[in-house]
Order: C-alpha cells, then structure tokens, then sequence
C-alpha cells in the first residue's frame, strides 16, 4: 500500500521556466509534509517542509504547496536551474506515529531534467 | 552542527555471507535513528527505526536486523545475505520534539550488492 505516490517519474523543463512536481498521499493522519532532493549515489538533503496547518511555504526559488482537501501538495521550483536536475522525493509524517518517532513515508521520486 | 557518518560506501558481497553497516552522528543527543533501503527504480522505504538505546521496531519482515548499542550508533545487520537484499542503504536521523514533526538527516549511503 503506497501511502505517498508521485504519479510522473520523469520531468523535463527548460532552464529559466517553472518546475512544478506533484505528490498525492492517502492517510488522512499525515499533517507534516517534506520534499528531498538527491542525487546519484547520495543521500537525500531535505529542500523544504510544510505542516498541514499551512497551505504554503516559501523558500527562495522553492515554494510548496498543500491542498489537504485533495490531499495533494507539489513543489515548485521558480526559476529552474540545471543543477536543480536530481531526483525529487515527497515524504509525509503523521502525529500518530509517536510525537518521538516522526517516521518519514516516501514516494518513490521524480527524476527532474533542467534542460539548459 | 551535526553530521551523520556511515559507511562503507560500497559493499559487494557473496550470497550467504554476513553483513554489517554502520552509522554513527555527532553533535547531538537522543536523536531517532532510522535504517532506509531504496532498491533499483524505487522509492525510499523505512527498514528500521529506534527511538534510544536498545529499542528497535522494525517496519518490514525481512532478512535483516538492527541494533542500537549506543546512543549515537546504529548497526544495520544480516546473518546470510539474499541476492534481494541488493540496494542502497540510507541512515537517517532526526531530532525528538514534544510537538510537530521534522525533517530527518541523511547520512552519504551505502551501495550493498549481493552476488
């Protein structure tokens, strides 16, 4: 049972325009919401998170976005670079796991292609 | 600042044989310790998780197990290795917080294959 799903494996954008990756989540529990970026051969470093009390957060070029009616969140990546090419992971966490656990689901990541 | 060490980069080893990763952080105290594996085209999925010394919940049945002999150290374990246990393995930290979620902490990973 996949609990966090990135529907598109693959993105490619051109450099300069709007990279818009998506994650759709099953369990209404999760109420805290993250986007990993990695690359080959390393672990993920986390870019930005968003609690379910939001429905935006701003970082710079990353902002996400949260509709917990839809149970949807994306992350967008304004303006896009080539080094921002990597792959994207969402992951999600719930309060019932355990105020100590914080147990992190993850997609299973979309590979982002910034052509320059 | 904290940092997560955990090695070796890469492993290849024979089918049957044992296995022992390690992971220890520094510049903390009490963190949660997780093992994650990503196989080949997969996402990230959760093996082990621990929340302080000697206290280990496993999340999937597998071949594998874990310890937590110390409080910044957390050993991924196998008595005889299956080709299935081919992977990238990842541990990861995080702080404890009464309240709310927050992110976890990646150490550089660990490219297991099983021959």
């Amino acid at each position: 049972d996949q609990q966090v799903k990135q529907n598109s494996p693959s993105l490619s954008v051109q450099e300069g325009r709007i990279s818009i990756l998506n994650c759709d989540y099953t369990n209404s529990m999760f109420d805290y919401f993250l986007w990993y970026k990695k690359y080959p051969a390393e672990g993920p470093t986390f870019l930005i998170s968003i609690s379910s009390i939001k429905d935006k957060n701003e970082d710079g070029r990353f902002t996400v976005f949260l509709n917990k009616s839809a149970k949807h969140l994306s992350l967008h990546i304004v303006p896009s670079q080539p080094g921002d090419s990597a792959v994207y992971f969402c992951a999600a966490s719930a309060k019932n796991y355990g105020g100590a656990t914080n147990k992190l689901i993850f997609g299973t990541g979309t590979l982002l292609a910034v052509q320059p | 600042s904290q940092t997560i060490h955990q090695w070796p980069a890469t492993l290849v080893q024979p089918v049957g044989s044992p296995l022992s990763l390690e992971c220890t952080v520094e510049g903390t105290s009490n963190p949660n310790l997780y093992w994650y594996r990503q196989a080949a085209g997969r996402g990230l999925q959760l093996l082990f998780y621990s929340v302080g010394i000697g206290q280990i919940s496993s999340e999937v049945p597998q071949n594998l197990s874990a310890s937590r002999p110390q409080d910044r150290q957390f050993i991924l374990s196998s008595k005889k290795l299956l080709l299935s246990d081919s992977g990238f393995y990842l541990c990861a930290w995080s702080q404890k917080r009464s309240q709310g979620n927050t992110e976890a902490f990646f150490g550089q990973g660990t490219r297991l294959t099983v021959v």
